[in-house]
């Protein structure tokens, strides 16, 4: 299995445009976690989903963040517009569901830069 | 609410040394509690988890974790420190109600050859 695959990596854009980050989950996992993390924050759950639904999205700081799941193996997280202060390293993860014991399987991240 | 507190945000061990990283949590419920490896510019990776089976629990790399009710400690240990060891090591608790992680601030383990 490929694990969870985000795209893109890195991403660098200028305070107002919209960036759209991507993961695909691993095939056969239910649930879909959107964290953020900063050197001043740490490690951020921004929301997560299961089987597409959208469980706990507390997480997200603001309105400018929307995150969906068009399908079960695939979510995206945008940010609209854009400013420096969300700049950050991204990170999706997927578990096969809710119980408090399963496994989440993290993607490498995407380091977004708002300059 | 539950949380954890890494104390030590830095630590350095020699190669071949005892790794001992401390992870001290808060919950007002019993807990679950993880360990999570970072390799530079990589996602998290689960070391180990504790589920209330053994309070010792053994883990991937040779990391082994000891849970302390009486100390609401989880601290991760390794006896011999390897080159490939050096990451960020996060702890994480969840109170078992549901699946949300709340993860510490991280401790960088540094190794010196």
């Amino acid at each position: 299995d490929a694990g969870v695959i985000q795209s893109p990596r890195h991403e660098v854009t200028e305070m107002g445009q919209e960036v759209t980050l991507r993961c695909k989950l691993i095939s056969g996992h239910n649930s879909l976690f959107w964290y953020r993390q900063t050197m001043m924050r740490g490690l951020e759950l921004l929301i997560y989903f299961n089987n597409n639904v959208p469980i706990d999205d507390s997480g997200m700081p603001e309105d400018r963040f929307s995150a969906k799941m068009p399908n079960a193996s695939f979510s995206t997280l945008k940010i609209q517009p854009s400013e420096p202060r969300d700049s950050a390293v991204y990170f999706c993860a997927s578990s096969l569901g809710l119980a408090p014991t399963d496994t989440q399987y993290f993607g490498p991240g995407t380091r977004l830069t708002v300059l | 609410a539950q949380s954890v507190t890494q104390l030590g945000s830095h630590v350095s061990v020699s190669e071949g040394a005892l790794v001992l990283l401390r992870c001290n949590y808060s919950s007002s419920v019993p807990p679950y509690l993880f360990w999570y490896v970072q390799y530079p510019n990589q996602g998290l990776q689960l070391l180990l988890k504790y589920t209330s089976a053994a309070t010792l629990v053994k883990g991937i790399n040779g990391f082994e974790a000891e849970f302390k009710k009486s100390e609401t400690s989880f601290h991760l240990t390794k006896p011999s420190a390897h080159m490939s060891d050096a990451a960020e090591y996060f702890c994480a608790v969840s109170d078992r109600r549901n699946e949300k992680l709340t993860f510490g601030t991280g401790t960088r383990l540094t190794i010196i050859p």
